[in-house]
């Protein structure tokens, strides 16, 4: 069945350091990518997506790839920041006619000022 | 803007005690979820809710049954509640239809159970 794996946290930077969080898929169809972030105490929140394979989805500074040829769709930003402190999961979805969101395990971040 | 909104945020219960989790949503989506969520397993599917009047199994509804009690409303009853059941529990709904929507989260109910 389709699964989303992810790297293994806690990813620990120092503020204005380069993040890449990996994210690799399988999936019989053409699935959409989602990366959506959890700050403590809340639940999930949509950061960015992609729906088709080269596309980019990209906000607040973060961006992702999908790439249909590796499977994945890894999370970068240039410069990260203590706010920037979370948990962030890659989901994805066999398009819009599935009702199913398969997530991956979830990657901590903490970034150090 | 409420978005998803959750009830309660906490509960503790003892080992065969019920309990409902209250769901509600008031951005007019069709669809709606229930997922819980432990550590190192990411978030899992428990049912879902495609439209009003229809549910569905996820990947672990064993010991939950739910009710799509009109458009806004999701509820998720555990009947005789067990300590493997003690999770952060998170509704979620989304437009079906409109082009790959997002889910959107409440901010979930953290259940302890001993």
């Amino acid at each position: 069945g389709d699964s989303v794996t992810q790297m293994e946290g806690p990813v620990t930077l120092s503020e204005e350091a380069f993040l890449t969080i990996n994210c690799t898929y399988t999936a019989t169809g053409y699935p959409s990518l989602f990366w959506y972030v959890q700050y403590p105490g809340e639940g999930l929140q949509l950061l960015l997506k992609a729906t088709k394979a080269d596309d980019k989805g990209s906000n607040k500074g973060f961006e992702a790839t999908y790439r249909k040829e590796t499977t994945s769709f890894h999370l970068e930003k240039g410069s990260v920041q203590v706010s920037d402190s979370a948990v962030y999961f890659c989901a994805l979805s066999e398009g819009d006619s599935s009702y199913k969101l398969i997530f991956g395990s979830g990657t901590r971040l903490l970034v150090r000022p | 803007n409420a978005g998803v909104t959750q009830t309660p945020k906490f509960q503790v219960l003892k080992t065969g005690q019920s309990m409902t989790l209250q769901c509600a949503q008031d951005m007019n989506h069709n669809s709606m979820y229930w997922y819980r969520q432990d550590p190192g397993m990411g978030l899992r599917l428990i049912y879902y809710s495609a439209s009003e009047g229809t549910t569905d199994k996820g990947e672990v509804p064993n010991g939950y049954n739910v009710s799509r009690l009109n458009k806004r409303e999701f509820s998720l009853r555990l009947e005789s509640a067990a300590p493997s059941q003690t999770s952060v529990y998170f509704c979620a709904s989304r437009q079906q239809g409109a082009g790959n929507s997002p889910l959107h989260f409440g901010n979930g109910t953290r259940l302890t159970v001993t």
